[in-house]
């Protein structure tokens, strides 16, 4: 079963745009992590938040998590060509929640196409 | 290239056939992970191995699917009778994990992508 919900399927927008990408979860968590796929290869890892952080950055990319919510965001910044991609939320089960803590389970992904 | 290697990268075969898929993860992650990913779909968990034992099983993984980790190196993936409801990119990824407390995060390599005719 697929824990995060992102939101939304697919996104378009113009090169330097900002883009935001949404994802919702079910259990309680760990952590949060959002991956990136280009079209017809693995993940890459992008950023991990903690189930006690609220925000954090990386280079152009920016997370929040809201654990009231149970939601988290991806802001990319001055989005790029080369950004056109599929992105992930991942959440890993906090332990003695009822989850393996070793295992991440993966969303339904964003697509995010940005025209030059 | 030190990162995670699968082969083949391709598989096109007619159902009821046999495959199988190899991962050669990062060497010194003891964690390995197979997942399963459809076209437009997030990947779904299919096993997991910490060194050579395989501690957790999906449901979507029929007794027609088989994983091994013989010396907590490389992994197999075997499907036995493939059905045209296989077809999906099987992606292994790895991990360390051997500090308490230390959050897994996942190193995917590119995929094996299954089509059965």
């Amino acid at each position: 079963s697929q824990q995060g919900e992102e939101d939304p399927q697919a996104l378009s927008i113009q090169e330097g745009e900002n883009a935001t990408m949404n994802c919702s979860y079910k259990t309680s968590i760990n952590n949060l992590q959002w991956y990136r796929q280009n079209s017809g290869r693995g993940l890459v890892h992008l950023i991990l938040i903690r189930s006690n952080e609220r925000e954090k950055h990386s280079g152009r990319l920016r997370v929040t998590l809201d654990t009231s919510k149970k939601s988290s965001s991806l802001l990319i910044t001055a989005s790029r060509a080369a950004d056109t991609a599929s992105y992930f939320c991942a959440t890993v089960p906090r332990e003695n929640s009822g989850g393996s803590n070793y295992k991440l389970t993966f969303g339904k992904g964003t697509l995010l196409t940005v025209n030059p | 290239d030190t990162g995670v290697s699968q082969n083949p990268r391709h598989k096109i075969t007619k159902r009821g056939q046999n495959v199988t898929f190899r991962c050669d993860p990062i060497s010194e992650h003891n964690r390995l992970y197979w997942y399963r990913q459809t076209l437009g779909q997030g990947p779904e968990f299919l096993t997991y191995f910490q060194n050579e034992a395989q501690l957790e099983k999906s449901r979507l993984l029929s007794d027609r699917f088989s994983a091994e980790r013989p010396k907590g190196s490389f992994s197999t993936l075997e499907i036995q009778r493939t059905e045209q409801g296989d077809s999906a990119m099987y992606l292994c990824a790895s991990s360390s994990g051997r500090l308490a407390g230390e959050y897994v995060r996942l190193f995917f390599g590119e995929g094996s992508r299954l089509t059965v005719l």
